[in-house]
């Protein structure tokens, strides 16, 4: 399978502080990647999609100018969460999109994000 | 929002073979079915797709029935590894989000 590289894969940061979560696709160009969150022993909820050389477009209830996303190659997206406070706390999850051989979404290993 | 029901959990010992359910009545004839799985704390792994024809690849297989309107995913051999949670998506070949429901969580038993 194709390689989605995400980091960092842990962070610990004060309140009120930005943090950026970067994802790369190793071995193929995602014109398309999707950013994810997940709260414990929930499932995974569809933050927005990013498209390359355009803005992202997020889903309802997903505050577009807290979660900043770029998308600014064929390989790399990121996810910046700007003035975090505890409760954006999360589980992040990227994944990119590939068309070769039938579209698939292969998924970033995540990142574990503690606000205190 | 997703369109699919699976059941809660499962339990499969080792060895045989778990057979994951999964409902899609409303499904549409351009959308393709998906399964995903996810282990505690990682990303989830792309398993197999398939639109109306069964598919089989190293990891498993995918049974849709006639009408579509529902799945079974197939570890013909399943191993303590195969336990984690599996979701079934239904989606629009290009360009669609993937929504993922609750899944269905597998314990592989020794």
């Amino acid at each position: 399978g194709a390689v989605v590289s995400q980091h960092p894969s842990r962070v610990i940061c004060k309140s009120g502080t930005s943090v950026k979560i970067e994802c790369r696709s190793l071995d193929f160009q995602a014109t398309t990647m999707f950013w994810y969150r997940q709260f414990p022993k929930q499932s995974l909820m569809l933050m927005a999609t990013s498209n390359e050389g355009s803005k992202a477009t997020y889903e309802q209830g997903v505050e577009k100018d807290k979660f900043l996303i770029n998308h600014a190659s064929l390989t790399l997206s990121t996810l910046t969460v700007t003035s975090a406070h505890p409760e954006d706390s999360s589980f992040y999850i990227c994944s990119g999109l590939r068309s070769a051989g039938g579209e698939k979404l292969f998924f970033g290993s995540g990142t574990q994000l503690s606000v205190l | 929002d997703a369109k699919t029901t699976q059941p809660t959990s499962m339990d499969c010992a080792e060895g045989r073979a778990a057979n994951l359910p999964c409902n899609h009545s409303t499904i549409s004839g351009n959308e393709y079915v998906y399964w995903y799985r996810q282990i505690h704390s990682q990303g989830p792994q792309y398993i197999i797709h398939g639109l109306k024809n069964n598919e089989t690849n190293e990891m498993a297989s995918l049974i849709i029935t006639e009408d579509r309107k529902s799945s079974t995913l197939i570890l013909p051999h399943a191993t303590l590894r195969d336990t984690a949670v599996y979701y079934c998506i239904v989606r629009v070949a290009t360009g669609n989000q993937f929504y993922f429901g609750t899944g269905t969580s597998l314990t592989v038993i020794p």
